[in-house]
């Protein structure tokens, strides 16, 4: 069965301190994994697409990889702004045309 | 680009009602997509829309219906309401290949009373 995984649920980081959160997947064929940041009340928006294991990618303080099992975003000092819901979705298996997404990681940056 | 658009933002239905939320999609994009959100929960896919066709459908019950229109704008049609329904509804836009990156709107607040 398809799964995906998001840890941890919870995350309050100082403004500064470094962090990854994880995205870890069991599915029968990954097509293409994708990180979406969502503010309370707000649809989720597009961060990264990642393909193949070892692609990685950076937009500003943040940083996607992907490896066979899991997929992690590194925050590089954050920001109180930083502060969202991020979510990790997947198309799991070849002729499934929809995201699968995980429960996501609220993430909160003290100032 | 006003993006992917939805209508209304927030709702209130009673029990046993109907309600029709909209999409437009980004400029561009010929595919549009449902998801429902629980509180605390990641997106759950309801159906696809493309070429005026469902797609593909997850897993909901009859009561939730679609349509895609010539212009590939979309509505999401709800029966007989149930408090359960009560939920963030959104709508993502794509292009192309089923790999391609989806944009979503800001979602509907629907509640059920």
């Amino acid at each position: 069965e398809d799964q995906v995984t998001q840890s941890p649920e919870a995350l309050r980081l100082q403004e500064g301190e470094s962090s990854s959160l994880n995205c870890s997947y069991t599915v029968s064929g990954l097509r293409g994994l994708f990180w979406y940041r969502q503010d309370p009340g707000k649809g989720p928006e597009f961060l990264f697409t990642l393909y193949s294991a070892g692609e990685e990618k950076e937009k500003e303080r943040l940083k996607a990889t992907l490896t066979k099992k899991e997929s992690f975003l590194h925050i590089t000092a954050p920001k109180p702004e930083d502060s969202a819901t991020y979510l990790c979705a997947l198309y799991p298996k070849t002729g499934a045309n929809n995201l699968f997404f995980g429960t996501g990681t609220r993430l909160t940056v003290i100032p | 680009d006003a993006g992917v658009t939805q209508s209304p933002t927030h709702l209130i239905k009673t029990r046993g009602q109907q309600v029709t939320l909209r999409c437009s999609p980004k400029s561009g994009h010929d595919t549009v997509s449902w998801y429902q959100q629980a509180l605390g929960q990641g997106p759950q896919f309801i159906f696809q829309y493309y070429e005026e066709e469902e797609r593909q459908r997850g897993n909901f019950p009859d009561r939730f219906s679609g349509h895609q229109f010539p212009n590939y704008s979309s509505e999401l049609n709800v029966n007989a309401l149930l408090l359960g329904d009560s939920a963030l509804y959104l709508c993502a836009s794509s292009y192309g290949t089923p790999r391609a990156e989806a944009f979503f709107g800001q979602g509907t607040r629907l509640t059920v009373v």
